[in-house]
């Protein structure tokens, strides 16, 4: 079985400030790694998947993420957040080819002030 | 392409009535999910359908829920009777798989936010 934790339940910046949401993952198989992002009365959206070969992954609105698979992490980082940033964010992961359901993290509320 | 429909957005019941709340997911695929979001709380799976058969739902508190995906398309999910604890964002999620490149790549709808008093 796999699990998800995330290290951070709130993270305050400031407006172009870098931030980095960590996110630590536990299998016994090899695994996909998501994050989402979930902006307030919304649903989750996609922001990167790793699904194999390169361990940096690059997503939407300038978000990169890095999977080291010898610290079963998958930190989420940007270099300069905007306001528009500001919501709860999700990583999940589901097991290789299996087809199973994703099993998420508790989420990181990044807030980001001006 | 059109994206994962839920309805109704909003729902307010009171403990022990009924609530049921309905998927239509993305055209062709083949896996739908339901998850429960409690506030403050990552998505719980309840239930993973493919095409019209149960595939988990393990964590599926049967004795006041039920789901079907009848005809493989969309899905309704039930809670009777209600509890004040089943208050949550009701997320409905589908995927392409097992077509497609092997990975489960899901697509969320908005959610149904049930409130029970």
């Amino acid at each position: 079985a796999q699990s998800v934790t995330q290290l951070d339940s709130q993270v305050p910046v400031f407006e172009e400030a870098p931030v980095e949401l960590r996110c630590n993952y536990s299998s016994s198989v090899s695994v996909y790694l998501f994050w989402y992002v979930q902006y307030p009365n919304q649903g989750l959206q996609l922001l990167l998947k790793y699904l194999s070969g390169s361990t940096l992954v690059k997503g939407i609105n300038g978000f990169e993420a890095e999977f080291n698979k010898s610290q079963t992490s998958f930190h989420l980082r940007k270099p300069s957040v905007h306001i528009s940033d500001t919501a709860e964010y999700f990583c999940a992961v589901s097991e290789y080819q299996a087809g199973t359901a994703l099993i998420f993290g508790k989420g990181t509320t990044l807030s980001v002030s001006s | 392409e059109a994206g994962v429909a839920q309805s109704p957005r909003y729902k307010i019941i009171e403990k022990r009535q009924s609530v049921a709340f309905w998927c239509n997911p993305i055209s062709g695929h083949a896996t739908l999910y339901w998850y429960q979001q409690i506030l403050g709380q990552g998505p719980k799976l309840l239930i993973q359908f493919q095409n019209n058969g149960v595939v988990d739902d393990s964590q599926l508190p049967k004795d006041r829920f039920s789901a079907e995906r009848l005809k493989g398309v969309d899905s309704t999910l039930k809670i009777q009777p209600a509890k004040l604890e089943d208050s949550a964002v009701y997320l409905c999620a589908s995927s392409s798989f097992p077509t497609g490149s092997g990975a489960n790549v899901l697509t969320f709808g908005a959610g149904s936010r049930l409130t029970v008093l």
